[in-house]
């Protein structure tokens, strides 16, 4: 099955920014990017999506490439309680009507 | 607003034995949604709906029955459990147009022994 592609796991330090990557090999052209994140022992929370254009909120800001077979989700002071699984997908199930979640990237953000 | 409300948060079952998780929301939201994630799983849809009186399958519906009778609850019942249904159950409402961001709740982690 073609899905979004993460590394396994990342480290950061402590106020510093942190550039999350996705690969996105075969988005078609009406489809969404999502992030979401998990924190230790909770559900999954939304952090942002985006189309083509990159994208600013209060939690982090997401970078999409011109061909949108990449995007960054971009945190700029990690801070502790940025700890967490970070999950990007673009897909859907086969009826095109729910998201599907690959593994994730672990973040590990150091004092 | 509460959000998304999912109970029990722990469950041990015997093999052989029947639960029901309870989801219940109250943002109004058409589409809900049960997944399941396991260690380095990620998280996998069990079966959705789109409003009262639709449900679906998701990619691992086997095991599992829903219904949804009201736009506010959406159980996940466990017909006969099993060990292999070990996991952590996550319950996600959205509205329909799904762009919008879901919202999950907590979990419900079960171990069946």
């Amino acid at each position: 099955d073609a899905k979004t592609t993460q590394p396994n796991s990342m480290e950061s330090n402590e106020e510093e920014p942190v550039h999350l990557p996705c690969n996105h090999s075969t988005i078609s052209g009406t489809d969404y990017i999502h992030w979401y994140r998990q924190l230790p022992s909770q559900g999954p929370e939304y952090v942002i999506h985006g189309l083509t254009s990159n994208v600013n909120n209060r939690m982090a800001s997401l970078a999409i490439a011109e061909d949108r077979k990449s995007s960054t989700l971009i945190l700029h002071r990690a801070t502790l309680r940025d700890a967490a699984v970070y999950y990007c997908t673009d897909k859907y199930n086969n009826a095109g009507n729910m998201l599907t979640f690959g593994g994730g990237t672990r973040l590990m953000v150091k004092p | 607003n509460a959000g998304v409300t999912q109970t029990p948060k722990f469950q041990v079952l015997k093999t052989g034995q029947s639960m029901t998780l309870q989801c219940a929301q109250d943002m109004n939201h058409e589409y809900m949604s049960w997944y399941r994630q396991d260690p380095g799983m990620g998280l996998r849809l069990i079966h959705y709906s789109v409003g009262a009186g639709i449900t679906d399958q998701g990619e691992v519906p086997n095991g599992y029955n829903v219904s949804r009778s009201t736009t506010e609850d959406f159980p996940l019942r466990l017909l006969s459990a099993a060990p292999s249904q070990t996991s952590v159950y996550f319950c996600a409402s959205s509205p329909r147009q799904t762009v919008y961001g879901y919202t999950f709740g907590s979990g419900t982690r079960l171990t069946v022994v």
